[in-house]
């Protein structure tokens, strides 16, 4: 199994600042990767996949960069509606298909 | 609209059973790939099964092996898990997620979750 591991757990950012969030492969997963945003009594929603390609209405500010073990997301010039939880996730070698713990994205 | 809503969730007690359902719409639902997502309270995502096109292919985490099935009944579009000797570590809310492309299993549509309580 793949294990996925998120950096910080915790990230205390201001409006308008950048936030870079960090995601750890225990193997190499390739560009196989996609992270989700998760705002508080609301499903997931992808964001990126094959770990730099925006999802459909993912705003520029958001994006995706790395392969193989290790990714980053960076959120440029933090709206309001960004301070949320967000995931990565490996899909390259499965069952099981996982998760990281997540990042928490919070107002400094 | 591309729509997954889900039902089925709510109290039962350790060792029960609860079936789950998830009815899709806006798409052509037998061309998709579909799976199970958990999020206990306060916790992160855990997959739990997957199930492809045309019922090929089934997978599960080993955390639910043996005790849960899903299944797809594509005339209906809706996808189902079948949830038996449930216990209190299976108190989560339930997603349906459909897979983006067939082979590629990241979700671009999710549902809205149905919360299923295991307590006595």
């Amino acid at each position: 199994e793949i294990v996925m591991t998120q950096s910080p757990a915790t990230l205390s950012v201001s409006p308008g600042e950048t936030a870079t969030l960090s995601c750890r492969a225990s193997q190499s997963v390739s560009s196989n990767l996609a992270w989700y945003q998760q705002k508080p009594g609301q499903a997931p929603r992808l964001l990126i996949y094959t770990a730099s390609t925006r999802a459909t209405d993912t705003p520029a500010r958001f994006s995706g960069s790395g392969s193989g073990t290790e990714f980053s997301l960076t959120i440029s010039s933090l709206q309001s509606e960004d301070f949320a939880v967000y995931y990565c996730q490996q899909y390259n070698n499965w069952p099981p298909l996982t998760f990281g713990g997540g990042t928490k994205v919070e107002i400094k | 609209e591309v729509q997954l809503v889900e039902s089925g969730g709510g109290l039962v007690q350790p060792g029960g059973s609860l079936r789950l359902s998830c009815v899709a719409s806006g798409f052509t639902f037998s061309s998709y790939e579909m799976n199970w997502v958990r999020q206990a309270p306060g916790k992160g995502l855990e997959w739990l099964s997957y199930i492809s096109s045309s019922v090929i292919a089934r997978y599960y985490a080993d955390s639910v092996k043996g005790r849960f099935t899903i299944s797809r009944d594509d005339a209906k579009n809706s996808l189902y898990l079948q949830m038996n000797s449930l216990r209190a570590e299976d108190t989560a809310v339930y997603y349906c997620a459909r897979s983006m492309i067939r082979g590629v299993e990241r979700f671009d549509i999710w549902g809205q979750g149905t919360m299923v309580t295991v307590s006595s």
